[in-house]
């Protein structure tokens, strides 16, 4: 069974700073996706950020990246220039079944909060 | 292009009642999945539909069942209420890869 685990239930940070979040998982499977969440009070999740278990370079998307260690299962979510507007619970999730989208394990989330 | 939509957004309910909740999924998507996310927990899989199947199923009860329609959009139904199943129900529709999920249904059971 696959598992994710995110061992800070919350988190600050100064507005314009960088903060990490961190996420492990556990996997028997060698083809899976990993994602970044984030749920505002709106409670709906929005897609931060996807990486390929296959694909070696971490991904990027404008203020946001990903350290993958693929040998160490651990997957952080790095946030720069922290804006007032990034105060949320982010969630790490895995799909481990190979791109056939069938379902999302989730962590219990982090909850940030962006100080002005 | 309307995303995905959910209703009711919030609904009180008695222990031992029936519920359904409902899914529009986003214009072009044609797979549906249902999340319970109790408070303060990361969203647990219930099931996933296709094609008016139910494709994958997560670990729980048959209490909780579930329906495609034709036109795709989805219902979830929960039979014999618990207080357990007090929770905010998300729905993420998708087609090919990638999930866009609604801002759920908050359910209570008193």
């Amino acid at each position: 069974a696959q598992t994710v685990t995110q061992s800070q239930p919350e988190m600050s940070v100064q507005e314009a700073e960088t903060v990490t979040l961190s996420c492990t998982y556990d996997t028997s499977e060698s083809n899976y996706y990993l994602f970044w969440y984030k749920q505002p009070p709106s409670r709906q999740m929005i897609l931060v950020i996807r990486q390929e278990a296959y694909k070696q370079q971490n991904a990027t998307e404008n203020r946001f990246s990903v350290n993958f260690q693929k040998a160490a299962k651990s997957f952080s979510l790095k946030i720069s220039d922290s804006q007032l507007g990034d105060t949320a619970m982010y969630f790490c999730a895995l799909d481990n079944s190979g791109g056939s989208n069938y379902k999302l394990t989730f962590g219990k989330g982090t909850l940030l909060t962006v100080n002005p | 292009d309307a995303g995905v939509t959910q209703s009711p957004t919030h609904l009180i309910k008695t222990r031992g009642q029936q519920v359904t909740l409902r899914c529009s999924p986003k214009s072009g998507h044609d797979t549906v999945s249902w999340y319970q996310q109790a408070l303060g927990q990361g969203p647990q899989f219930i099931f996933q539909y296709y094609e008016e199947e139910e494709r994958q199923r997560g670990n729980f009860p048959d209490r909780f069942s579930g329906h495609q329609f034709p036109n795709y959009s989805s219902e979830l139904n929960v039979n014999a209420l618990l207080l357990g199943d007090s929770a905010l129900y998300l729905c993420a529709s998708s087609r090919g890869y990638g999930y866009t999920f609604g801002s759920g249904t908050r359910l209570t059971v008193v």
